[in-house]
């Protein structure tokens, strides 16, 4: 398996943009994160989903982010509108779900700048 | 709620020495604890992971860690450093699915600098 892909690694964009963000699971993994990485407050959980369903989005910032899973083994992160604070890595990370073991994968994240 | 506490947010060692990275945790249920390490513009690629069983733990490249419950502590050591083991270290906790806890929390990071 090809691991976590995530698309793209780096996105520039002018504030008030769309941003959407882009993850494809490890096949057979059911459960999926994305985590933010800045330097102030380094790597925050925004959400995640337990096969396609949100379980916890107590991180999302505020209402300008929306996560989805339209299907078992792909997700996007939207930010509409984007504002320069939203700058960071964001990486998506999918786990096997199994109850015994909750190790995540990690993709190689997306470099995130608003300008 | 789970939190991890990694006390120092840089550690400079010298090539061959051996270096100790703290990690210390919060749960009030049974845990998961992880250590991943982050190479300059990469993911996160696991070391090593505590699930159950010995206390002791081996991970990729020369690193173990401890698990101690009474302290509840999962420091990462290494006898000997290698200048490719400059990265930022993660320690992590996790709970278990059937809680609804297997979210990770981790904490802020130690950056490990190896010094020829």
């Amino acid at each position: 398996d090809a691991g976590v892909i995530q698309s793209p690694r780096h996105e520039v964009t002018e504030m008030g943009q769309e941003v959407t963000l882009r993850c494809k699971l490890i096949s057979g993994h059911n459960s999926l994160f994305w985590y933010r990485q800045t330097m102030m407050r380094g790597l925050e959980l925004l959400i995640y989903f337990n096969n396609n369903v949100p379980i916890d989005d107590s991180g999302m910032p505020e209402d300008r982010f929306s996560a989805k899973m339209p299907n078992a083994s792909f997700s996007t992160l939207k930010i509409q509108p984007s504002e320069p604070r939203d700058s960071a890595v964001y990486f998506c990370a999918s786990s096997l779900g199994d109850p015994g073991d909750t190790e995540a994968f990690f993709g190689q994240g997306t470099r995130l700048t608003v300008v | 709620a789970q939190s991890v506490t990694q006390l120092d947010s840089q550690v400079p060692v010298f090539e061959e020495a051996p270096v100790e990275l703290r990690c210390n945790y919060s749960s009030s249920v049974s845990v998961y604890l992880f250590w991943y390490v982050q190479y300059p513009n990469q993911g996160l690629q696991l070391l090593l992971k505590y699930l159950s069983g010995s206390t002791l733990v081996k991970g990729i490249n020369g690193f173990e860690a401890e698990f101690n419950k009474s302290q509840t502590s999962f420091h990462l050591r290494k006898p000997s450093v290698h200048i490719s083991d400059t990265a930022e270290y993660f320690c992590a906790v996790s709970g278990d699915r059937i809680f609804g806890n297997e979210k990770l929390t981790f904490g802020t990071g130690t950056r490990l600098t190896i010094i020829p």
